[in-house]
């Protein structure tokens, strides 16, 4: 397998505009999470999934964030609209129950 | 709510040091413990896997143990090398009612310096 797999790797977008940010979990792992990391709060949980459905998304920011996973091979994070202080690295984590989480190489997000 | 926490914030030492980064935890209705290892500007790296109902685990000159009654856990590096130097980070995976989340501690940054 090739691991967890982000796109893009780096996105520069402007304030105002939708970004939409990709995982591709390895297969067979049933739990799937989404972190943001900054320098100020560090390693954030925004949302994690189990077996495709939400179990927890209080980390989530605010309603202009949301995440799907419409199959067990692929999930998506939204902004709209995006702001300046959404600047972060998104990463996404893939395990099953009691087994080791891997992460993908992440997302660096620069919003001007 | 589950809170992770690592101590110290950031570690220098010289090479050739044995060191232990410690890392606590709230609520010990815990599925595993995972500690991970970053370096700038990359992802993480998985390190270790402890579960619940293990005390240690070792993978080369690394040692990781639990004491879940206590919500403590350690990592120890033995023989410190410059190549060490990076972000460790603990994680904790809940069972009880927030099964499978999987919290992060803030990270330990430690620097080895030849």
């Amino acid at each position: 397998d090739a691991g967890v797999i982000q796109s893009p790797r780096h996105e520069v977008t402007e304030m105002g505009q939708e970004v939409t940010l990709r995982c591709k979990p390895i297969s067979g792992h049933d739990y799937l999470f989404w972190y943001r990391q900054t320098m100020m709060r560090g390693l954030e949980l925004l949302i994690y999934f189990n077996n495709n459905v939400p179990i927890d998304d209080s980390g989530m920011p605010e309603d202009r964030f949301s995440a799907k996973m419409p199959n067990a091979s692929f999930s998506t994070l939204k902004i709209q609209p995006s702001e300046p202080r959404d600047s972060a690295v998104y990463f996404c984590a893939s395990s099953s129950l009691g087994a080791e989480a891997f992460f993908g190489q992440g997302t660096r997000l620069t919003v001007v | 709510k589950q809170e992770v926490t690592q101590i110290p914030a950031a570690l220098s030492v010289p090479e050739g040091e044995n060191l232990v980064l410690n890392c606590s935890f709230t609520d010990s209705a815990i599925y595993n413990l995972q500690w991970f290892r970053q370096d700038p500007g990359k992802g993480l790296t998985s390190l270790l896997l402890i579960q619940s109902s293990q005390r240690e685990q070792t993978s080369g000159r690394l040692n990781a143990s639990l004491d879940k009654s206590s919500g403590r856990s350690t990592l120890y590096i033995a023989a410190s090398q410059p190549g060490d130097s990076a972000t460790y980070l603990c994680a904790v995976m809940a069972g009880g009612t927030s099964y499978g989340k999987l919290t992060f501690g803030q990270g330990t940054i430690l620097t080895v310096h030849p």
